[in-house]
């Protein structure tokens, strides 16, 4: 069974702190990662993806890479209220019919004002 | 970017009636689509794949019988929940692989069902 584990949180941060938020993964054949957010009852909205180790910047996000300990994260700096929301983590997987997405629970972040 | 039309948006039925939701893929052609199923507080759970012109392909524990999945063309794929029940109320979503490997996704908007 392939898993992607998240701490369903709440997370909940100062305004204008950085957000910390977790994943790992069960299978060693994923090779596309992603974040993405969510506010209740409606579809997920990406926030970034990663396929090399490393770190990924894109503006007040970094997405952190690390293949060998099937982990990735999602650093957001300078947090807003709006970015509170349900961050889920996502990893590909290929099954019989094609490439997949398995999701994890999702991280609630709450960020105060 | 893509753009996947779902719809309806949210829908209230009796229960054991049938409904049916609709996915259509906008300014691209999807030959496979995602189903999948979000209770409260819990994951996107993939339910099923539909490919153009062949059979579904369903996850292990998915009714294949209960949760009719038509993928009849390239920019229209269906799922028909037969015989609703209570239990089956929940946010249903599509999704349409990208176009980098197959790795990005397109969702719809969701559907929130609620079986009464």
């Amino acid at each position: 069974q392939k898993e992607v584990e998240q701490n369903s949180g709440p997370l909940s941060v100062p305004e204008g702190a950085i957000a910390s938020l977790n994943c790992t993964y069960s299978d060693r054949g994923s090779q596309s990662f992603f974040w993405y957010r969510q506010y209740s009852g409606k579809s997920p909205e990406l926030i970034m993806f990663i396929y090399s180790n490393g770190d990924k910047e894109d503006g007040r996000f970094t997405a952190q890479l690390n293949k060998a300990s099937q982990y990735v994260s999602l650093l957001i700096r300078d947090s807003q209220p709006s970015d509170s929301a349900t961050y889920l983590c996502a990893v590909n997987s290929i099954n019989q019919a094609g490439t997949a997405l398995i999701f994890g629970k999702g991280t609630t972040l709450s960020v105060s004002s | 970017g893509a753009v996947v039309s779902q719809h309806p948006s949210r829908v209230i039925c009796k229960s054991g009636t049938s409904v049916k939701i609709e996915c259509r893929s906008l300014d691209f052609q999807a030959t496979t689509m995602f189903w999948y199923r979000q209770f409260p507080k819990q994951s996107l759970m993939l339910m099923a794949t539909s490919n153009e012109g062949s059979k579904a392909t369903y996850e292990q524990g998915v009714e294949k019988d209960k949760f009719l999945i038509n993928h009849a063309s390239l920019t229209l794929s269906t799922l028909t929940v037969t015989s609703a029940h209570p239990e089956d109320s929940s946010f249903y979503i599509c999704s349409a692989p990208g176009y980098v490997g197959n790795t990005e996704a397109f969702f719809g908007q969701g559907t929130r069902l609620t079986v009464v």
